[in-house]
């Protein structure tokens, strides 16, 4: 699975949108980019996950660059219970394919 | 849909026992299940890829004789800490995949072994 880095942290006020980078540069094509997050002390909760179009859904907005090198998670209205470690994971579809989480990225939200 | 509970959420054992953590899947069945650790301040890391019926598939570095699992249903697998010692003290946490079609694993709460 191709390798991604993403900031070790941001903050953002609440109410406002908290955009969360990623890069994958070696991504292929048949790869997908996935995000979970985890809160603390939880275990992680998929948030969303795309190929190459751009993809939204009720927790979240993801933003893939054309070259698919790089993607933005967006959550539109950041909310107190938005802090967590969000983790940016590329691999092949199929959900039965194992998980390797990198360091992610906290995100902190901010009153 | 799609909950996944772990049992127990905390236990503190003594150094030298054995404790069995148990991963359920309550509303669907899960033919693939999966086993990770975290450390505090760290990733998660996976330690095996559990299948229905067949034996566990451990990650490179992790002792398939200290960390027993069995998936001996399609809604339940168990991970078993044998001979716990203080450096097995970490969160447990699993997931389970339903089956073909569904693009997300499903994790549980997580369970938080204490060894003294």
């Amino acid at each position: 699975d191709a390798k991604t880095t993403q900031p070790t942290s941001m903050d953002c006020a609440e109410g406002r949108a908290a955009n969360l980078p990623c890069n994958h540069s070696t991504i292929s094509g048949n790869e997908y980019v996935y995000w979970y997050r985890q809160i603390h002390s939880q275990g992680p909760q998929y948030i969303i996950h795309g190929l190459k179009n751009n993809e939204t859904n009720e927790m979240a907005s993801l933003i893939i660059t054309e070259d698919r090198k790089s993607s933005t998670l967006i959550l539109p209205h950041a909310t107190l219970r938005d802090t967590a470690v969000y983790y940016c994971i590329v691999r092949v579809g199929g959900g039965a394919q194992k998980l390797v989480f990198g360091q992610g990225t906290r995100l902190t939200i901010n009153p | 849909g799609a909950v996944v509970s772990q049992h127990p959420s905390r236990v503190i054992c003594k150094s030298g026992t054995s404790v069995k953590i148990e991963c359920r899947s309550l509303d669907f069945q899960a033919t693939t299940m999966f086993w990770y650790r975290q450390f505090p301040k760290q990733s998660l890391m996976l330690m095996a890829t559990s299948n229905e019926g067949s034996k566990a598939t451990y990650e490179q570095g992790v002792e398939k004789d200290k960390f027993l699992i069995n998936h001996a249903s399609l809604t339940l697998s168990t991970l078993t800490v044998t001979s716990a010692h203080p450096e097995d003290s970490s969160f447990y946490i699993c997931s389970a995949h339903p089956g073909t079609g569904v693009y997300t694993q499903y994790f549980g709460p997580g369970t938080r072994l204490t060894v003294l």
